[in-house]
């Protein structure tokens, strides 16, 4: 089957830096997303990978290996407001444009 | 601004009774697509429509209707709403250009059914 895997929860200190795991096994690939999603609110975009790398934008980036079906998306200087759930996204090769598979999210708590 | 609009935000109904949550999107998206989100669960997909008149099933679509009439709508029927039902409920569109993978998803600001 098709499966994603994010830690449940995390804990962090403002001003630091955290990463955010998250391993994938689909049927093919087609790119991997992250969303941030605070309490009770819609998901936004954060990031779009599907080569290979570390792509960065401004303190979020977000890393890429599809030979071991991994990422990560890394928050610098954290602040008191990226406490919200962090959803890691895969479009698999099989079923087109429209299949997109949702981990369960990571929920970030940032302390002062 | 664009956006993603559902309403209502809160709905309390009780089982049976019929009801719909609007969904409105005013970026000229060609995809739409509803979402379910349940404790300890992903983001599962309910129903998706391609364009209008193109609607097909996501992955649990039972108890649930839609329609694709006009472009911008896409609204979610419980034609008999049960208790299993009760969850937050996400309508999200995005550009479609056949290989456009890329395409994130705007999501709409939720509607939390509870249905008693």
């Amino acid at each position: 089957g098709q499966n994603i895997d994010q830690p449940t929860e995390m804990t962090a200190t403002e001003g630091a830096i955290v990463q955010i795991n998250c391993t994938y096994q689909t049927s093919g690939f087609n790119g991997l997303f992250w969303y941030q999603q605070h309490a009770g609110e819609a998901p936004t975009f954060l990031s779009y990978n599907v080569l290979d790398g570390l792509e960065e934008k401004g303190r979020f980036s977000s890393f890429l290996s599809r030979s071991k079906g991994y990422s990560y998306l890394l928050l610098k200087e954290l602040q008191m407001k990226d406490s919200a759930s962090y959803l890691c996204a895969v479009r698999p090769q099989r079923g087109g444009y429209n299949k997109l598979i949702f981990g369960a999210g990571t929920r970030l708590a940032v302390h002062p | 601004e664009a956006q993603v609009t559902q309403n209502p935000r809160y709905l309390i109904t009780v089982t049976g009774k019929k009801l719909t949550v609007t969904c409105s999107q005013n970026m000229n998206h060609e995809y739409m697509s509803w979402y379910r989100q349940d404790p300890g669960l992903g983001l599962r997909q309910i129903y998706y429509s391609m364009n209008v008149e193109v609607t097909d099933k996501g992955d649990v679509p039972e108890g649930y209707k839609v329609s694709r009439k006009e472009k911008r709508n896409f609204p979610l029927i419980l034609e008999s709403p049960s208790p299993n039902q009760t969850s937050l409920y996400f309508c999200a569109s995005s550009s479609y250009s056949g290989t456009s993978y890329n395409s994130p998803l705007h999501f709409g600001n939720g509607t939390r059914l509870t249905v008693t």
